[in-house]
């Protein structure tokens, strides 16, 4: 099956800092990869997502880029907000062997971005 | 524009009690998942289904039952409620295994 290392948090930054936030996987064939944000008190939302080696997917000023020869998907913005401030999760994605399609997520890795 | 829809949003129940948390999706998704998520923690997996009439265990499934009958609806049931089940939980939905998923907004059950 697939798995997600994070790094851990709280992340805490000054606003226009910029932000790095490290994930790597393991995974049967060639996953599809998501970086999924939860704001306070809601459920998981898309960020950006990346289909295939090499490809680079980007939303709201964030980045990041599917790496297979290092199995990491890292997402990086330039300059964080106030309103960034939220738990980011790194998610492999792809059909497990057998069939069937088990998604399974990380720990999140929770970001604070001060003034 | 439903998408996943979750309800109750919030309920208390007393140890023993049972209930059935509603997940409902209009987008006729296949896929389906039961996730908790406890204070400052991430994503744990209950249960999970690939279509109507099939489901299967995640990481967590003890204490869980859930149903499948019709695509829209994927109900979780708590028989006898523990403390340890104080938690919020999420449903979710997803179109194929390499597409996004859409997530309800969440139930926050406590077991006092």
């Amino acid at each position: 099956g697939n798995s997600v290392t994070q790094m851990e948090g709280p992340v805490t930054l000054s606003e226009e800092a910029f932000l790095t936030i490290n994930c790597t996987y393991t995974a049967t064939g060639y996953p599809s990869l998501f970086w999924y944000v939860q704001y306070p008190g809601e459920g998981l939302q898309l960020l950006l997502k990346a289909t295939k080696a090499d490809d680079k997917g980007s939303n709201k000023g964030f980045e990041a880029t599917y790496r297979k020869e290092t199995t990491s998907f890292h997402l990086e913005k330039g300059s964080v907000q106030v309103s960034d401030s939220a738990v980011y999760f790194c998610a492999p994605k792809g059909r497990s062997p057998g069939g069937g399609n088990k998604l399974t997520f990380g720990t999140g890795t929770q970001l604070k971005v001060e003034l | 524009n439903a998408g996943v829809t979750q309800t109750p949003k919030f309920r208390i129940l007393k140890i023993g009690q049972s209930m059935t948390l509603q997940c409902t999706q209009d987008m006729n998704h296949n896929y389906m998942y039961w996730y908790r998520q406890d204070p400052g923690m991430g994503l744990k997996l209950i249960y999970y289904s690939v279509g109507a009439g099939i489901t299967d265990k995640g990481e967590v499934p003890n204490g869980y039952n859930v149903s499948r009958s019709t695509t829209e609806d994927f109900p979780l049931r708590l028989e006898l409620a523990a403390p340890s089940q104080t938690s919020v939980y999420f449903c979710a939905s997803t179109n194929g295994p390499n597409t996004e998923a859409f997530f309800g907004q969440g139930t926050r059950l406590t077991v006092v």
